[in-house]
């Protein structure tokens, strides 16, 4: 069964930090990752797809890196700002198996 | 452009009683995934449906849950004699294309409580 795995839990930083978390997820059929900004009371909104190895991408303040071979995927949020504050998802696939998403990463920032 | 709407955003049940939840993708999608959030707990895939078709429900209970994306209307998820262990947060998403390559756009959720 693929488990993806995100890393730290929680997160409190001040505000203009630059921050980054992890997702992990296991290389072998390697097919998508995602990533997900989920603010409290709202729904789940997408951030990125990524499938080749060495992609990155970005949303402004916000990028994402993507290494298959090695299992692992990084977000970084540049300036960190109290809006930023939700919870991070990261989901992955195999083949083409539904995706996994991991328990998130929950980020606070603190004016 | 109005996103994925479920209906109703929270749900009452007493223990036997049925449950459905409904979920109108985006405009122009055609593809549905429902997903379930226990308490403490990540989102869980439960059933991915195309247009009066079920793709993948591998991850739906066996017994007592069932869901449909008609031609026409929304999808629906139905959960039959429900029980306390059923109380969840119930999440649809929509894509445009098939595959988990195309990013899913999700719906605010519907959260079940079962008395």
């Amino acid at each position: 069964i693929l488990n993806v795995e995100q890393s730290p839990q929680s997160l409190h930083v001040q505000e203009g930090d630059s921050t980054n978390f992890t997702c992990s997820f296991p290389s072998s059929n390697f097919y998508a990752l995602h990533w997900y900004r989920w603010e409290t009371a709202k729904s789940p909104e997408a951030l990125f797809v990524m499938t080749l190895n060495g992609d990155e991408k970005k949303k402004g303040r916000i990028s994402a890196t993507l290494n298959t071979k090695e299992g692992y995927s990084y977000l970084y949020i540049k300036g960190s700002q109290p809006e930023d504050s939700a919870t991070y998802l990261c989901a992955s696939n195999s083949g083409n198996t539904p995706l996994v998403f991991g328990k998130g990463t929950r980020l606070s920032v603190i004016a | 452009n109005a996103g994925v709407m479920q209906n109703p955003r929270h749900l009452v049940r007493r223990r036997g009683q049925e449950a459905r939840l409904r979920c109108s993708p985006m405009k122009g999608h055609s593809h549905v995934y429902w997903y379930r959030q226990l308490p403490e707990e990540g989102l869980k895939f439960m059933v991915y449906l195309q247009k009066e078709n079920i793709i993948d429900e591998s991850g739906m209970p066996k017994e007592r849950f069932s869901a449909e994306f008609p031609k026409e209307g929304p999808s629906i998820l139905r959960i039959q004699q429900v029980v306390r262990g059923d109380s969840a947060a119930y999440f649809c998403a929509s894509s445009r294309g098939q595959g988990n390559t195309y990013e899913q756009y999700f719906g605010p959720g519907t959260r079940l409580t079962v008395t």
